[in-house]
């Protein structure tokens, strides 16, 4: 079975700061696809990025990017320039052809 | 685009009676929809996956008896908590997966049910 584990329960950064988060996963499929949600007090889970296994090219969205390493079934997401709207738990997860599997998750403050 | 929706987002209801929860896509079609279970200050765990017109599959350790799904249509699943028990009190959280245009296996989440079993 496939398991996502993140080892941070939690981490704090300043604000505009940059931060990293870890995202380890065990798979023996070659095509998947991982994703970063975040989630704030209001509990709606918020998609931040994605990546599909098969492309090399690590996934971009304005302030956040993530450093996905295949063979080391990594996939850990940098915050850069942290805002205090940052701060949530936040979701690593997998998923390949039905269900999605998450981490159990990294808490983030962001401190002004 | 792509919103799911979830009634009620809170429920409090005596032990032995049953609740039902709604899932709905508001914008799209969804093949598949999934219900989660989410206790305070953990992950997101996966209850059951259910397909419209067919028969949900349940996780192990899922007690498909007392959690029923029914997925009547392309936009509409419920999950009913029979004879609820303080121990069935937790966060539900649902997901679809849009029929067309979906890529990258993406869901979409609802805002979450809120249940408290007294």
């Amino acid at each position: 079975a496939q398991t996502v584990t993140q080892s941070q329960p939690e981490m704090s950064v300043q604000e505009a700061e940059t931060v990293t988060l870890s995202c380890t996963y065990d798979t023996s499929e070659s095509d998947y696809y991982l994703f970063w949600y975040k989630q704030p007090p209001s509990r709606q889970m918020i998609l931040v990025i994605r990546q599909e296994a098969y492309k090399q090219q690590n996934a971009t969205e304005n302030r956040f990017s993530v450093n996905f390493q295949k063979a080391a079934k990594s996939f850990s997401l940098k915050i850069s320039d942290s805002q205090l709207g940052d701060a949530a738990m936040y979701f690593c997860a997998y998923t390949r052809d039905n269900d999605m599997r998450f981490g159990a998750g990294t808490r983030l403050t962001v401190k002004p | 685009g792509a919103v799911v929706s979830q009634h009620p987002s809170w429920v409090i209801c005596k032990s032995g009676t049953s609740v039902k929860i709604e899932c709905r896509s508001l914008d799209f079609q969804a093949t598949t929809m999934f219900w989660y279970r989410q206790f305070p200050k953990q992950s997101l765990m996966l209850m059951a996956t259910s397909n419209e017109g067919s028969k949900a599959t349940y996780e192990q350790g899922v007690e498909k008896d007392k959690f029923l799904i029914n997925h009547a249509s392309l936009t509409l699943s419920t999950l009913t908590v029979t004879s609820a028990h303080p121990e069935d009190s937790s966060f539900y959280i649902c997901s679809a997966r849009p029929l067309l245009g979906g890529y990258y296996n993406e869901q979409f989440f609802g805002p979450g049910t809120r249940l408290t079993v007294l």
